[in-house]
């Protein structure tokens, strides 16, 4: 069955540096997002992408963040300057449509801010 | 207040029992969805549903959208069904999460 993926599965960073977190998506799938999850806190929202726009945004994805879709396959999530309080599991997910299909989710990357 | 609600917040049983998770939420919703965490974080996707009923091997998830009201339910579980169940609401493109049910189940 075909699988979200993502890279790394960890990656640790110093504060300040700029990050860049890594999905591919299933083939066929149009819509595609990324969560992030605090450690002992529910997972949360951060953006929905689709026809290479951000579709939808939360409060949490300020100018420190950004995505891109650059060659068709990847998705990516850029925290520019990262904080401490950045250090989360980072969710993609892809679906095939906005409501009536599920989300599938890959493995996350634990992000670490020293 | 939280959109969606969860109980219990953990959940001990024994093997061979039947479980029950609940999820109300408070906003109107097109579908709702039941993941599953395991302890190194992934997560899977269970369910997907926006009427009814739906059934997968030991696993059963209804949903009463009148009542905004779902139900996870686990048939003679097993130590392998531990893990975190989470109810995920779709208002619009984006999924509102639960806070999660934490299910140990003892041999």
């Amino acid at each position: 069955e075909p699988e979200v993926t993502q890279t790394p599965s960890h990656q640790v960073t110093q504060m300040g540096q700029e990050v860049i977190l890594r999905c591919v998506p299933i083939s066929n799938h149009l819509y595609f997002y990324w969560y992030r999850q605090i450690l002992g806190q529910k997972v949360e929202f951060l953006v929905s992408f689709y026809n290479n726009e951000i579709s939808e945004k939360s409060e949490i994805f300020d100018d420190q963040f950004s995505v891109e879709r650059p060659d068709g396959s990847n998705f990516t999530l850029k925290i520019r300057s990262t904080k401490l309080e950045d250090s989360a599991m980072y969710f993609c997910a892809s679906s095939v449509d906005r409501a009536l299909m599920a989300q599938h989710f890959g493995d996350g990357t634990r992000l670490s801010i020293l | 207040k939280n959109e969606v609600e969860q109980s219990p917040q953990n959940l001990t049983a024994q093997e061979g029992e039947f479980i029950t998770i609940n999820c109300s939420y408070s906003v109107g919703i097109s579908a709702l969805h039941w993941l599953q965490q395991h302890p190194g974080g992934g997560i899977v996707s269970l369910f997907m549903l926006s009427s009814g009923k739906k059934k997968h091997g030991r696993l059963i998830a209804t949903i009463n959208i009148q009542e905004k009201h779902s139900s996870l339910h686990i048939t003679a579980s097993h130590p392998r069904d531990s893990a975190v169940y989470i109810c995920a609401v779709l208002p619009t493109d984006k999924l509102i999460f639960g806070t999660g049910t934490r299910l140990q189940v003892f041999p």
